[in-house]
């Protein structure tokens, strides 16, 4: 199971920050872990993934303003995004990732970005 | 980047019915296609992987082929539980992208 935490309101210009619980896996194990969003109406976008060895995969159009990383101490996998407008305003999800898609997925946060 | 591009957008059928979604890649992606169900107010759920092989748990009457560029999604026989959106993505290459989703309607 993946559980996302994180603030629901963030003003624009400021840092999104977001946390994933993994539970019932370790994050440590052969598996890549993603952040996908998805804008109100709109379709998915995958942001980026990471491997608990700290190898990383980036969406280009946001590498600029992300940062994520694991903690194999929590098993917790976290996500940054930085001077964010409303453009950013989406359900953020993070998921288990694999060549063979995204098998396992938290229940997403709504995050608004607004003053 | 990779352009999914599916079609249709929309679709309405009855419960019983036979439907096909279609998804194109921009460029060849092998048989790294997955499609995706979600229901309003909740995650996707990984239906078929690797183009035509059902994800654990995913009953019988979906179905997924193609290869290269053009894939496919069937549902034999729609039940109730059907309606909502799919969506297909590539994980041939990253950033990995998804199509922009079929919203399966109750006629």
């Amino acid at each position: 199971q993946l559980q996302e935490t994180g603030p629901g309101l963030v003003k624009p210009s400021g840092t999104l920050s977001l946390t994933c619980a993994v539970s019932g896996d370790s994050i440590s194990t052969t598996n890549w872990w993603s952040w996908v969003r998805q804008p109100p109406g709109k379709g998915l976008e995958w942001i980026a993934e990471i491997y608990h060895s700290g190898n990383i995969n980036y969406n280009p159009s946001l590498k600029s303003r992300v940062t994520i990383s694991v903690d194999e101490s929590t098993n917790q996998l976290s996500l940054q995004l930085t001077s964010v407008t409303a453009a950013d305003t989406a359900v953020y999800y993070c998921a288990r990732s694999a060549a063979v898609g995204f098998d396992s997925w938290g229940q997403g946060t709504l995050v608004t970005v607004s003053s | 980047d990779i352009y999914m591009t599916q079609s249709p957008s929309s679709l309405s059928a009855s419960v019983g019915d036979r439907v096909t979604i279609t998804c194109r890649a921009s460029q060849t992606i092998s048989s790294y296609l997955n499609w995706y169900q979600q229901r309003p107010g909740k995650a996707p759920n990984l239906l078929i992987y690797a183009a035509s092989s059902l994800q654990s748990g995913v009953p019988s009457r979906f179905s997924g082929s193609g290869s290269g560029t053009d894939f496919t999604l069937t549902i034999s026989s729609l039940q109730p539980e059907d309606f909502a959106t799919y969506s297909c993505q590539q994980s041939y290459t990253t950033p990995y992208t998804f199509g922009q989703g079929t919203k399966l309607e109750i006629k």
